[in-house]
């Protein structure tokens, strides 16, 4: 069965910084990889998607990279802003068909002006 | 468009009533989904809508109903829930079910509180 984990929990930095979010996943046979914010109490938005045949993804200040073979992702975010507190979830499709989405629980970042 | 819209934006209920909840998109997807999340914790998928039809159901209870009447409108009908309920429902949709890099557009969702 398919795992996700995400470290590390919660993330605390100040303004300027570029960071790095962690995500692994225990099955390499996927269909793809997504990135997702979350600010509290609202809904998701897709940053990212990265497909199994990819390396890399880029949007703006942020750049996902995935390793299928050795289960894992990041989600680099350059110069950081307090705008960019948020949780950011990482999920999986897995490579049977019709199957949902698998989740991990979320980096609670915090970006200090 | 590219929005999911939810409402209410917020519910209180008690563990009597009944209430919907409501999500309506205009992107032409045909796959909906409903999700729950506890604080803190990530989405839980309850139900797919593919084409209309209830293509998953992940063993929720019976107290959740939900009806997909035409291909932009999805709802989830409570009926006799409990405190333990309480949690923010989320619709998204996709442009199918099943497709290997579908991307899932997500509403703001609902937060329900039932007493």
């Amino acid at each position: 069965k398919q795992e996700v984990t995400q470290i590390p929990a919660a993330l605390s930095v100040p303004e300027g910084e570029n960071l790095v979010l962690n995500c692994s996943f225990t099955d390499s046979a996927i269909y793809n990889l997504q990135w997702f914010r979350q600010d509290p109490g609202k809904g998701l938005t897709s940053l990212l998607l990265i497909q199994s045949s990819q390396r890399e993804q880029t949007s703006g200040r942020l750049n996902a990279s995935l390793d299928k073979s050795s289960g894992r992702s990041t989600l680099y975010i350059a110069a950081s802003q307090p705008g960019d507190s948020a949780t950011y979830l990482c999920a999986v499709r897995p490579w049977e068909g019709n199957t949902p989405l698998v989740f991990g629980k979320g980096t609670r970042l915090s970006v200090i002006a | 468009d590219t929005e999911v819209t939810q409402t209410p934006k917020h519910l209180v209920m008690g563990m009597t009533n009944k209430k919907s909840l409501k999500c309506e998109q205009h992107m032409g997807h045909r796959a909906m989904y409903w999700y729950k999340q506890k604080a803190k914790k990530p989405p839980e998928l309850m139900f797919v809508y593919s084409y209309e039809k209830l293509s998953i159901n992940e063993s929720v209870p019976s107290r959740f109903s939900p009806e997909c009447p035409n291909s932009s409108l999805l709802n989830l009908h409570l009926h006799a829930l409990q405190p333990e309920d309480s949690a923010l429902y989320l619709c998204a949709s996709s442009q199918r079910w099943g497709r290997a890099n579908e991307k899932l557009f997500f509403g703001s969702g609902t937060q329900l509180s039932v007493l």
